[in-house]
Formats: structure tokens, C-alpha cells, sequence
């Protein structure tokens, strides 16, 4: 069976950094895109990123572009999302999702990782 | 950059009935193969998407058939069959043309 796992929610202060998970069974994690996707509380979708574990090539939107680092680990089939200094604004739940293939659709989600920037 | 616009933004719907939802893109999402790259999502309240349609009208594994994807080009149509309950949530049309860098429209909220 196909799993995606995303790491726990975190809380931080703005100006900390953090770095959250997406862990991948089931499947040759290796040969498939992961993409991050960005909701904010009560907001829709929005695109971050994609990373390909098995070489961490990594493609950002270019709102995304420089404020987030996207990168993979093929050795223990993970994807990561981090942040050197998180804002309020980035108060929101990230998910990571599996491209089965160009055209083909997200078509494993993980459950989100919910991120609370607060002072 | 490619803009995603989605009507209507908010749907009320009856079971039994038929709903649709409309997609537009700012450029053609038609490639060289003859593909239009174009994908439907649902998130249904309290959970992650799961991937509908993709390619415009080809349905994902374990889709029900109510669902319909059509159209070509720019213009598209998410039709649903004879709604159910189970059906309410945020549909978002998603252009997948600009290799890896996918738009999300702005959803569409069914609600009964």
C-alpha cells in the first residue's frame, strides 16, 4: 500500500527555522516527484515546489522561489520542506503528494503537517 | 504565468441532482499530444485532496463514474452525476502544463 507520512505539527516563534518530513512506503520512492502544497486557515491550494528523490532535483513556483528549501533523502525515502526563518505568515497546513507521472495527477496525499507561527 | 479561474465559487447542491463546475485558463492547456493537462481535485472537509480527473477526462483509480471531466483548450467542466452527500466539499481545477509547476485554481465549494 502506497503511504505517504508527514512528521507531526509544530509550533515556532517567527525567526525560528524548521525543517518537516514526508516519508514514502509502499512504492519505489525513488522515481516518482514529491510536491509540496501550501493551505492557509480557511484558504485554498497553492503550489510550493517538487523535488525528485532520487537525484533532489528540486523546481520551485516562483512565489515559493527563496523562501523555502525543497530537498530528498533517497536513503531513507523522505522529502523535506524547511524554512531558515518562518513568519506568521507561514501559519498553515503543508502537504506533500506523489506525481504518478507528467499529466498524470497527485495521486498519493499525506495527511498534512499543520505549521503555527505565533509570538 | 498561467491563471486558473473557477465558476462558481460556491455551489449548493441537491442529491439525486446534477452539478457542474467550470474551469477556465488563462492559456491553452492543450500539448503537442493532443493531452489537455489538466486535473480536478476534491478535499472533503477535514481531509487532504485526492486526485478526481487528470489529463481533463481521464478518472483516477477508484472514482466513481458520477464524475465527468470534458472540455479542451482553456474551457472545462467537471460534471457530477446525480450528486450524494459524500460528494460536498472543495473541488480545484489544477493545470499541470508548466512542467512541475502546477496552478491551482481557486475551488469551488458544494454544499447541500
Amino acid at each position: 500500500e502506497v503511504q505517504l507520512v508527514q512528521s507531526g505539527a509544530e509550533v515556532k516563534k517567527p525567526g525560528e527555522s524548521l525543517k518537516i518530513s514526508c516519508k514514502g512506503s509502499g512504492y519505489s520512492f525513488t522515481n516518482y516527484w514529491i510536491g509540496w502544497v501550501r493551505q492557509r486557515p480557511g484558504k485554498g491550494l497553492e503550489w510550493m515546489g517538487i523535488v525528485y528523490p532520487g537525484d533532489s532535483d528540486a523546481k520551485y513556483s516562483p512565489s515559493f522561489q527563496g523562501q523555502v528549501t525543497i530537498s530528498g533523502d533517497r536513503s531513507i525515502s523522505a522529502a523535506y520542506l524547511q524554512w531558515s526563518s518562518l513568519k506568521a505568515s507561514d501559519t498553515a497546513m503543508y502537504y506533500c503528494a506523489r506525481q504518478r507521472g507528467n499529466g498524470l495527477g497527485l495521486d498519493y496525499w499525506g495527511r498534512g503537517t499543520l505549521v503555527t507561527v505565533s509570538s | 504565468d498561467i491563471v486558473i479561474t473557477q465558476s462558481p465559487l460556491s455551489l449548493p447542491v441537491t442529491p439525486g441532482e446534477p452539478a457542474s463546475i467550470s474551469c477556465r485558463s488563462s492559456q491553452s492547456l492543450l500539448h503537442n499530444n493532443g493531452f489537455n493537462y489538466l486535473d480536478w481535485y476534491l478535499q472533503k472537509p477535514g481531509q487532504s485532496p485526492q486526485l478526481l480527473i487528470y489529463l481533463g477526462s481521464s478518472r483516477a483509480s477508484g472514482v466513481s463514474g458520477r464524475f465527468r471531466g470534458s472540455g479542451s483548450g482553456t474551457d472545462f467542466t467537471l460534471e457530477i452525476n446525480r450528486v450524494e452527500a459524500e460528494d460536498v466539499g472543495v473541488y480545484y481545477c489544477v493545470q499541470t502544463l508548466q512542467t512541475l509547476s502546477f496552478t491551482f485554481g481557486p475551488g469551488t465549494k458544494v454544499h447541500i
